[in-house]
């Protein structure tokens, strides 16, 4: 079974200032791994995923995460946090062995971004 | 637009009841899934279809039964609804081609609300 950790309940950052936001994963096969973004009352926004390939992912509103398969993390970053990127952010992974699998996603991480 | 829609967007009813969410999806994808998000947050896929068929049952009480009238379609029937049911739900779909690398995209939820 897959499983997701997002160790942060919440991460406060200035405007301006680097963006971090922790993942870690754990699957019996190979992992695909996927960021969504929550904005209030509102459904989930696709960022990012990994699939196979580079370890460092690009995806929207200039997000990126880097996969690392020793330490089995996915944390996603962007260099200068704006005040609109406060919004619930959420990991998740995917069994590759599995056509069906299950889309396992961690408990969220609530990003607030200060002026 | 092309999108997940879900109708209707909040829900108040009383327990006991019995209610309907609908899920249409003009993506063109062929897979279709509901989520559950409970108060703290945490998402847990319920169903998936793949072309009308059932792939994906958690474990979820049969008071809760999906019904797929073609591809597009996924709906949510809840009978007799009891106080935890209270939550937000999510429709999600893919185009399943590359198999457990497909990104979902998902709807803006409704919010159910059992009084």
């Amino acid at each position: 079974a897959q499983s997701v950790a997002q160790p942060e309940d919440q991460v406060n950052v200035a405007e301006g200032n680097p963006l971090t936001v922790k993942c870690t994963y754990s699957v019996s096969g190979n992992p695909y791994l996927f960021w969504y973004v929550q904005y209030p009352n509102r459904g989930l926004q696709f960022l990012l995923k990994y699939i196979t390939g580079d370890n460092l992912v690009k995806g929207s509103y200039g997000f990126e995460a880097e996969f690392n398969k020793s330490q089995t993390s996915f944390h996603l970053k962007k260099p200068s946090a704006l005040v609109s990127d406060s919004a619930l952010y959420f990991c998740a992974v995917r069994d590759g062995r599995d056509s069906w699998g299950k889309l396992q996603f961690g408990a969220g991480t609530q990003v607030v971004v200060t002026p | 637009d092309t999108a997940v829609s879900q109708t209707p967007k909040y829900l108040v009813t009383q327990m006991g009841n019995d209610k309907s969410i609908k899920c249409e999806q003009n993506l063109g994808h062929d897979t279709m899934y509901w989520y559950k998000q409970d108060s703290k947050k945490f998402l847990k896929i319920m169903f998936s279809y793949n072309n009308k068929e059932l792939i994906i049952n958690e474990t979820v009480p049969n008071r809760f039964s999906p019904k797929s009238p073609d591809k597009a379609h996924l709906n949510l029937h809840i009978n007799s609804l009891e106080l935890g049911d209270s939550a937000v739900y999510f429709c999600a779909s893919s185009h399943p081609a590359t198999g457990p690398t497909d990104t979902q995209y998902f709807g803006p939820g409704t919010r159910l609300t059992v009084l």
